[in-house]
């Protein structure tokens, strides 16, 4: 079964820090482009960032509420997705999910259509 | 970068068929064959059932269809069934920093 497994979710103070986790099995993980999503509450989804594969380049992209305090990173021998958030602020309180797309033939839709999701785990911040 | 505006909600019958709205800009839908919809029932994740605008991955029901036009994408189900009763969300690429946009999300109900 394919599955991503997020944990790492907490309160913490504004100014704190937190690292998340996704955990991934079932999936041939060393190809996949990782995505992190959030739902602050009453809202809708928000896009955070993504980490390429190594092969695709290994590069990541951050939405601008989050560039430069939140750092995502992998290590494609635990099949695993970090999401290190520093510097935080209560507006970054909300549910958040790891995703991935996925390749149909020679076409990759590593970065518009998500065909796996995480439970998501609550990051609250608040003092 | 603001939201896609979606319905909040949309209702219809057994049987009948039903369009929901995707509306964004040009630096989003209209500017990219990249608009996926997707289902997600309560407590459930999300299930992806239309990509780049009118594709159905493996396993989706022909029932559901996408298309867009200009701005504009909808994602239509025919055919009504209880079962289709969920939340749907759309979400495009977009140039920018942010690389995704979503929809508020839609409440289907059938009646």
């Amino acid at each position: 079964e394919v599955q991503l497994v997020e944990s790492g979710g907490a309160l913490v103070k504004p100014g704190g820090s937190l690292r998340l986790s996704c955990a991934a099995s079932g999936l041939t993980f060393i190809n996949a482009w990782m995505t992190w999503v959030r739902r602050a509450p009453g809202k809708g989804l928000e896009w955070v960032g993504r980490i390429k594969s190594k092969t695709g380049g290994g590069t990541t992209d951050y939405a601008a509420p989050v560039k430069g305090r939140f750092t995502i990173s992998r290590d494609d021998s635990k099949n695993t997705v970090y999401l290190q958030m520093n510097s935080l602020k209560t507006e970054d309180t909300a549910v958040y999910y790891c995703i991935t797309g996925f390749c149909s033939g020679a076409s990759c839709h590593w970065d518009d259509a998500f065909t796996i999701w995480g439970q998501g785990t609550m990051v609250t911040v608040s003092s | 970068q603001s939201a896609l505006t979606q319905p909040a909600s949309v209702s219809g019958s057994p049987g009948q068929s039903i369009t929901i709205s995707c509306s964004g800009t040009s630096s989003d839908v209209g500017g990219y064959n990249y608009v996926s919809w997707y289902q997600q029932h309560p407590g459930k994740a999300p299930k992806l059932i239309i990509y780049a605008v009118s594709n159905r991955p493996s396993g989706v029901s022909n029932r559901f269809s996408g298309s867009k036009s200009g701005n504009t994408a909808s994602l239509t189900i025919s055919g009504l069934q209880a079962e289709d009763e969920a939340d749907y969300f759309c979400s495009s690429y977009t140039r920018g920093t942010t690389l995704v946009l979503f929809g508020g999300g839609t409440k289907l109900t059938v009646l």
